[in-house]
């Protein structure tokens, strides 16, 4: 099993939906909970970040951390074009971050 | 303001060539990594430094040395390429090695093992 498991996709919704991915991860010691967005060609970037369970709102963006059932998820309300990109989902695992495998977002017209 | 400097950005070597990738951060960050990001497989671990005197293996490890040369600079070694490691790779730093503060990641180096 891999330490942090995402929904490949790609992932279409089209432009104003909410588009949410998901994110699950076998550590259950890891305390932080990390979302970047990788548009194609460019390096990481971070978008978000929760400690602790529950839900954590920035803008667009909403975080939800259940750690009892070792679950992260990111969700984008009113998707823009601009949203498209990969989005990275890692977590700290003692004294190192993984990542996981990335989810692929397109965000149609 | 710098960030994190990766060199070369781009790279094409002969199987069995070796190279380093280097690496420097201008935000006196404690730790340092080394990733390697294929298609459809996110970015993987390769090395990490936790702090400046300190490195440990990730996810990859296997064909590759690291330096944490000092507290700013974090250098990856290929000595024998291998075509598999073709892939883009990216160094970041955190403020402290993984509890909870943001890893700020270098441009990537595109590598190239013909």
């Amino acid at each position: 099993q891999k330490e942090v498991e995402q929904n490949s996709g790609p992932l279409s919704v089209p432009e104003g939906a909410i588009a949410s991915l998901n994110c699950t991860y076998s550590d259950r010691g890891s305390q932080s909970f990390f979302w970047y967005r990788q548009y194609s060609g460019k390096s990481p970037e971070l978008i978000m970040f929760i400690y602790s369970n529950g839900d954590k709102e920035d803008g667009r963006f909403t975080a939800q951390l259940n750690k009892a059932s070792q679950y992260v998820s990111l969700l984008i309300r009113d998707s823009q074009p601009s949203d498209s990109a990969t989005y990275l989902c890692a977590v700290n695992s003692y004294d190192k971050v993984i990542f996981g495998p990335g989810t692929s977002l397109s965000v149609i017209p | 303001n710098a960030g994190v400097t990766q060199t070369p950005k781009f790279q094409v070597l002969k199987t069995g060539q070796s190279m380093t990738l280097q690496c420097a951060q201008d935000m006196n960050h404690n730790s340092m990594y080394w990733y390697r990001q294929d298609p459809g497989m996110g970015l993987r671990l390769i090395y990490y430094s936790a702090s400046e005197g300190t490195t440990d293996k990730g996810e990859v490890p296997n064909g590759y040395n690291v330096s944490r040369l000092n507290k700013r600079e974090f250098s990856l070694r290929l000595e024998s390429a291998a075509p598999s490691q073709t892939s883009v790779y990216f160094c970041a730093s955190s403020e402290m090695g993984g509890a909870g503060t943001e890893a700020f990641f270098g441009q990537g180096t595109r590598l190239t093992v013909v």
